[in-house]
Protein backbone atom coordinates (compact mmCIF):
# COMPACT_ATOMS: atom_id res chain seq x y z
CA UNK A 1 0.00 0.00 0.00
CA UNK A 2 1.42 3.20 -0.76
CA UNK A 3 2.09 5.85 2.04
CA UNK A 4 -0.53 8.44 -0.07
CA UNK A 5 -3.47 7.45 -2.19
CA UNK A 6 -4.92 9.63 -5.07
CA UNK A 7 -7.27 8.88 -7.85
CA UNK A 8 -5.22 9.31 -11.13
CA UNK A 9 -8.62 10.21 -13.21
CA UNK A 10 -8.84 11.41 -15.37
CA UNK A 11 -11.50 13.62 -14.19
CA UNK A 12 -13.39 15.84 -16.80
CA UNK A 13 -15.91 18.56 -15.35
CA UNK A 14 -17.84 21.12 -17.43
CA UNK A 15 -16.87 25.08 -17.05
CA UNK A 16 -18.03 26.20 -13.65
CA UNK A 17 -18.21 23.21 -11.84
CA UNK A 18 -16.86 22.54 -8.64
CA UNK A 19 -14.22 20.16 -8.63
CA UNK A 20 -13.41 17.78 -5.40
CA UNK A 21 -9.98 16.38 -5.47
CA UNK A 22 -9.15 14.03 -2.40
CA UNK A 23 -6.29 12.07 -1.19
CA UNK A 24 -5.46 9.23 1.81
CA UNK A 25 -2.74 8.70 3.79
CA UNK A 26 -1.38 6.11 5.97
CA UNK A 27 1.85 7.45 8.04
CA UNK A 28 0.04 9.81 11.16
CA UNK A 29 3.50 11.13 11.26
CA UNK A 30 2.35 13.56 8.19
CA UNK A 31 2.06 17.41 9.54
CA UNK A 32 2.66 19.67 6.38
CA UNK A 33 0.01 19.62 3.79
CA UNK A 34 0.11 20.45 -0.14
CA UNK A 35 -1.54 20.80 -3.52
CA UNK A 36 0.48 21.25 -6.53
CA UNK A 37 -0.53 21.79 -9.62
CA UNK A 38 1.46 20.66 -13.00
CA UNK A 39 0.52 21.90 -16.45
CA UNK A 40 1.64 19.74 -19.46
CA UNK A 41 5.05 19.80 -20.24
CA UNK A 42 6.14 21.90 -16.90
CA UNK A 43 7.02 21.42 -13.25
CA UNK A 44 4.66 21.27 -10.13
CA UNK A 45 3.77 24.56 -9.01
CA UNK A 46 2.62 24.86 -4.85
CA UNK A 47 -1.13 25.58 -5.19
CA UNK A 48 -2.27 25.29 -1.30
CA UNK A 49 -0.68 25.01 2.19
CA UNK A 50 -1.72 23.70 4.74
CA UNK A 51 -0.26 22.85 8.42
CA UNK A 52 -2.05 20.34 10.55
CA UNK A 53 -5.57 20.09 10.23
CA UNK A 54 -8.52 22.56 9.27
CA UNK A 55 -9.68 24.99 6.10
CA UNK A 56 -7.51 27.21 4.17
CA UNK A 57 -8.97 29.20 1.28
CA UNK A 58 -7.27 31.18 -1.14
CA UNK A 59 -9.96 32.58 -4.02
CA UNK A 60 -11.25 30.29 -5.87
CA UNK A 61 -9.80 27.17 -4.22
CA UNK A 62 -10.23 25.87 -0.80
CA UNK A 63 -7.99 22.93 1.03
CA UNK A 64 -9.29 20.80 4.07
CA UNK A 65 -7.35 18.51 6.33
CA UNK A 66 -9.00 16.09 8.25
CA UNK A 67 -5.81 14.23 10.45
CA UNK A 68 -8.79 12.45 12.30
CA UNK A 69 -9.17 10.65 9.17
CA UNK A 70 -6.28 10.95 7.47
CA UNK A 71 -7.90 12.64 4.13
CA UNK A 72 -7.46 15.93 2.51
CA UNK A 73 -9.04 17.67 -0.05
CA UNK A 74 -8.84 20.59 -2.48
CA UNK A 75 -11.84 22.16 -3.80
CA UNK A 76 -12.06 24.16 -6.91
CA UNK A 77 -15.29 26.77 -7.51
CA UNK A 78 -16.09 28.23 -10.73
CA UNK A 79 -13.53 25.71 -12.54
CA UNK A 80 -12.31 27.46 -15.31
CA UNK A 81 -10.27 25.78 -18.73
CA UNK A 82 -7.15 27.39 -17.55
CA UNK A 83 -7.41 24.87 -13.80
CA UNK A 84 -7.07 21.72 -16.44
CA UNK A 85 -4.16 20.29 -15.33
CA UNK A 86 -2.58 17.79 -12.90
CA UNK A 87 -3.03 18.01 -9.44
CA UNK A 88 -0.84 16.11 -6.90
CA UNK A 89 -1.52 15.86 -3.10
CA UNK A 90 1.81 15.95 -1.37
CA UNK A 91 2.69 15.69 2.58
CA UNK A 92 5.64 15.57 5.16
CA UNK A 93 6.58 15.06 8.59
CA UNK A 94 9.74 17.27 8.29
CA UNK A 95 9.76 19.25 5.71
CA UNK A 96 12.89 18.00 4.35
CA UNK A 97 11.22 15.14 2.67
CA UNK A 98 7.42 15.42 0.96
CA UNK A 99 5.76 12.18 -0.29
CA UNK A 100 3.32 13.08 -3.42
CA UNK A 101 -0.02 11.62 -4.42
CA UNK A 102 0.34 10.04 -8.29
CA UNK A 103 -1.80 12.89 -9.40
CA UNK A 104 -5.16 13.15 -10.30
CA UNK A 105 -5.87 14.94 -14.02
CA UNK A 106 -8.20 17.39 -14.27
CA UNK A 107 -10.40 18.48 -17.68
CA UNK A 108 -12.55 21.45 -17.79
CA UNK A 109 -13.87 21.84 -20.86
CA UNK A 110 -16.02 24.66 -22.47
CA UNK B 1 14.82 34.80 -15.09
CA UNK B 2 14.37 31.31 -14.59
CA UNK B 3 14.50 30.24 -10.66
CA UNK B 4 15.46 26.59 -11.38
CA UNK B 5 16.77 25.59 -14.89
CA UNK B 6 17.69 22.57 -15.62
CA UNK B 7 19.64 21.10 -18.72
CA UNK B 8 19.05 19.61 -21.03
CA UNK B 9 15.24 19.61 -21.22
CA UNK B 10 15.19 16.85 -23.95
CA UNK B 11 17.78 13.59 -23.89
CA UNK B 12 17.48 10.69 -26.19
CA UNK B 13 20.05 8.09 -26.11
CA UNK B 14 20.92 4.40 -26.21
CA UNK B 15 20.86 1.42 -23.29
CA UNK B 16 24.57 1.08 -21.75
CA UNK B 17 25.03 4.89 -22.63
CA UNK B 18 26.25 7.73 -19.62
CA UNK B 19 24.45 10.72 -19.15
CA UNK B 20 24.54 14.11 -17.23
CA UNK B 21 21.59 16.45 -16.27
CA UNK B 22 22.57 19.85 -14.79
CA UNK B 23 20.29 22.05 -12.44
CA UNK B 24 21.19 25.32 -11.12
CA UNK B 25 18.96 27.68 -8.92
CA UNK B 26 19.38 31.45 -8.14
CA UNK B 27 16.83 31.72 -5.53
CA UNK B 28 19.77 31.47 -3.07
CA UNK B 29 17.91 27.94 -1.13
CA UNK B 30 20.00 26.10 0.48
CA UNK B 31 18.28 22.33 -0.42
CA UNK B 32 18.28 20.97 -3.70
CA UNK B 33 16.09 17.94 -5.24
CA UNK B 34 16.03 15.55 -7.42
CA UNK B 35 12.92 13.86 -8.56
CA UNK B 36 11.66 11.51 -10.73
CA UNK B 37 8.20 11.45 -12.50
CA UNK B 38 7.20 8.24 -14.37
CA UNK B 39 4.92 7.67 -17.08
CA UNK B 40 1.43 7.52 -14.62
CA UNK B 41 3.28 11.00 -13.46
CA UNK B 42 4.52 9.59 -9.85
CA UNK B 43 6.57 11.52 -8.62
CA UNK B 44 9.51 10.16 -6.31
CA UNK B 45 12.61 11.41 -4.56
CA UNK B 46 15.67 10.36 -5.33
CA UNK B 47 18.43 12.52 -3.64
CA UNK B 48 18.34 16.15 -1.42
CA UNK B 49 21.10 18.23 -0.68
CA UNK B 50 21.36 20.62 2.16
CA UNK B 51 24.37 23.07 1.63
CA UNK B 52 26.32 20.84 -0.31
CA UNK B 53 25.96 17.43 1.74
CA UNK B 54 23.69 14.64 1.19
CA UNK B 55 20.60 14.83 3.34
CA UNK B 56 18.67 12.28 1.13
CA UNK B 57 19.33 9.21 -0.48
CA UNK B 58 16.10 7.08 -1.26
CA UNK B 59 16.89 3.62 -2.46
CA UNK B 60 18.30 4.14 -5.94
CA UNK B 61 20.34 2.52 -8.32
CA UNK B 62 24.07 3.12 -7.80
CA UNK B 63 24.16 4.01 -11.32
CA UNK B 64 22.63 7.39 -10.19
CA UNK B 65 24.97 9.72 -8.81
CA UNK B 66 24.57 13.48 -7.87
CA UNK B 67 27.05 16.20 -7.41
CA UNK B 68 26.35 19.12 -5.79
CA UNK B 69 29.82 21.58 -6.57
CA UNK B 70 27.95 24.23 -4.74
CA UNK B 71 24.58 25.01 -3.06
CA UNK B 72 23.35 26.46 -6.64
CA UNK B 73 23.94 24.02 -8.67
CA UNK B 74 22.89 19.97 -8.04
CA UNK B 75 23.80 17.77 -10.93
CA UNK B 76 22.51 14.15 -11.85
CA UNK B 77 24.83 11.68 -13.57
CA UNK B 78 23.70 8.08 -14.62
CA UNK B 79 25.94 5.32 -15.73
CA UNK B 80 25.16 2.33 -18.10
CA UNK B 81 21.65 3.55 -18.82
CA UNK B 82 18.73 0.90 -19.04
CA UNK B 83 15.18 0.97 -20.67
CA UNK B 84 13.63 1.46 -17.19
CA UNK B 85 15.27 5.04 -16.58
CA UNK B 86 13.19 6.70 -19.25
CA UNK B 87 11.36 9.71 -17.26
CA UNK B 88 10.92 13.04 -16.57
CA UNK B 89 13.81 13.95 -14.14
CA UNK B 90 12.95 17.08 -11.95
CA UNK B 91 15.28 19.24 -9.79
CA UNK B 92 13.74 21.28 -7.16
CA UNK B 93 14.51 23.58 -4.34
CA UNK B 94 13.77 24.73 -1.32
CA UNK B 95 14.70 27.05 1.53
CA UNK B 96 15.05 24.58 4.56
CA UNK B 97 14.89 26.54 8.37
CA UNK B 98 14.88 26.15 12.07
CA UNK B 99 12.83 28.34 13.40
CA UNK B 100 9.14 27.19 12.93
CA UNK B 101 7.45 25.20 10.64
CA UNK B 102 8.55 25.20 6.87
CA UNK B 103 5.71 25.68 3.81
CA UNK B 104 7.42 22.81 2.41
CA UNK B 105 7.12 24.58 -0.80
CA UNK B 106 9.67 23.21 -3.55
CA UNK B 107 10.33 25.20 -6.60
CA UNK B 108 10.58 22.20 -9.27
CA UNK B 109 12.60 23.07 -12.89
CA UNK B 110 10.66 22.37 -16.05
CA UNK B 111 12.50 18.85 -16.08
CA UNK B 112 14.50 16.77 -18.19
CA UNK B 113 13.04 14.29 -20.38
CA UNK B 114 15.17 11.46 -20.72
CA UNK B 115 14.21 8.00 -23.54
CA UNK B 116 16.52 5.53 -23.50
CA UNK B 117 16.18 3.18 -26.38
Amino acid sequence: QKEVEQDPGPLSVPEGAIVSLNCTYSNSAFQYFMWYRQYSRKGPELLMYTYSSGNKEDGRFTAQVDKSSKYISLFIRDSQPSDSATYLCAMSGTASKLTFGTGTRLQVTL
Amino acid sequence: DTAVSQTPKYLVTQMGNDKSIKCEQNLGHDTMYWYKQDSKKFLKIMFSYNNKELIINETVPNRFSPKSPDKAHLNLHINSLELGDSAVYFCASSQLSNRGPNTGELFFGEGSRLTVL
